[in-house]
């Protein structure tokens, strides 16, 4: 069984440009989580995403990053206009159902790194 | 949300246990004791979970207090490749507790 898989694994991109991370859940997971790694710092959560859904995006910024989790295909997490703050380290992970009870560990993908320049 | 307290950092040397204290005196009934780690480079990995006995799995063991409000994870024998930052987090058991709050966790090194 595939992990999460996450592409490109490294990104890079001028300030005002567009920055696309994509994420392939495990097999049979229909619950998406983005987190941001800023350098230096922890993890923050982002987003969770259903399929076509978003369920919580109280951490993400209001303006410029947006997410989608189509019927088909992967989960994308979508950076406008990247200015250098943008830079970090993002990931992505997926569970089965997105309780905090005990059968639902969250499996994160490798990251995407980010740099702008 | 319940915080946890972690170290930064603690050293080991190769072959030796390794014990992680987290501190979480405002836990609540009904919260798991989660941890996980993150490797360099790579993203966080699930290592184990408990809500009120110890528990084992063949990457560690978690011995929780009596009274909850402390845990520790035990890695019985450290290898160069438990070198990670491990985290300690707190979950609700209910179907809307859904993020990871992740601290600044602690830092092992472990020594050849």
């Amino acid at each position: 069984n595939a992990g999460v898989m996450q592409n490109p694994r490294h990104l890079v991109r001028r300030r005002g440009q567009e920055a696309r991370l994509r994420c392939s859940p495990m097999k049979g997971h229909s619950h998406v989580y983005w987190y941001r790694q800023l350098p230096e710092e922890g993890l923050k959560f982002m987003v969770y995403l259903q399929k076509e859904n978003i369920i919580d995006e109280s951490g993400m910024p209001k303006e410029r990053f947006s997410a989608e989790f189509p019927k088909e295909g992967p989960s994308i997490l979508r950076i406008q206009q990247v200015v250098r703050g943008d830079s970090a380290a993002y990931f992505c992970a997926s569970s089965p159902e997105a309780s905090g009870s005990s059968y639902n560990e969250q499996f994160f993908g490798p990251g995407t790194r980010l740099t702008v320049l | 949300d319940a915080k946890t307290t972690q170290p930064n950092s603690m050293e080991s040397n190769e072959e030796e246990p390794v014990h992680l204290p987290c501190n979480h005196s405002t836990i609540s009934g009904t919260d798991y004791i989660h941890w996980y780690r993150q490797l360099p480079s790579q993203g966080p990995e699930y290592v184990i979970h408990g809500l009120t006995s110890n528990v084992n799995n063949r990457m560690a063991s978690l011995a929780i207090a009596e009274d909850r409000k402390s845990s520790t994870l035990i890695l019985h024998r450290a290898t160069l490749r438990d070198a990670a930052v491990y985290y300690c987090i707190l979950r609700a058991a209910r179907s809307n507790d859904y993020k990871l709050s992740f601290g600044a966790g602690t830092t092992v090194t472990v020594r050849a």
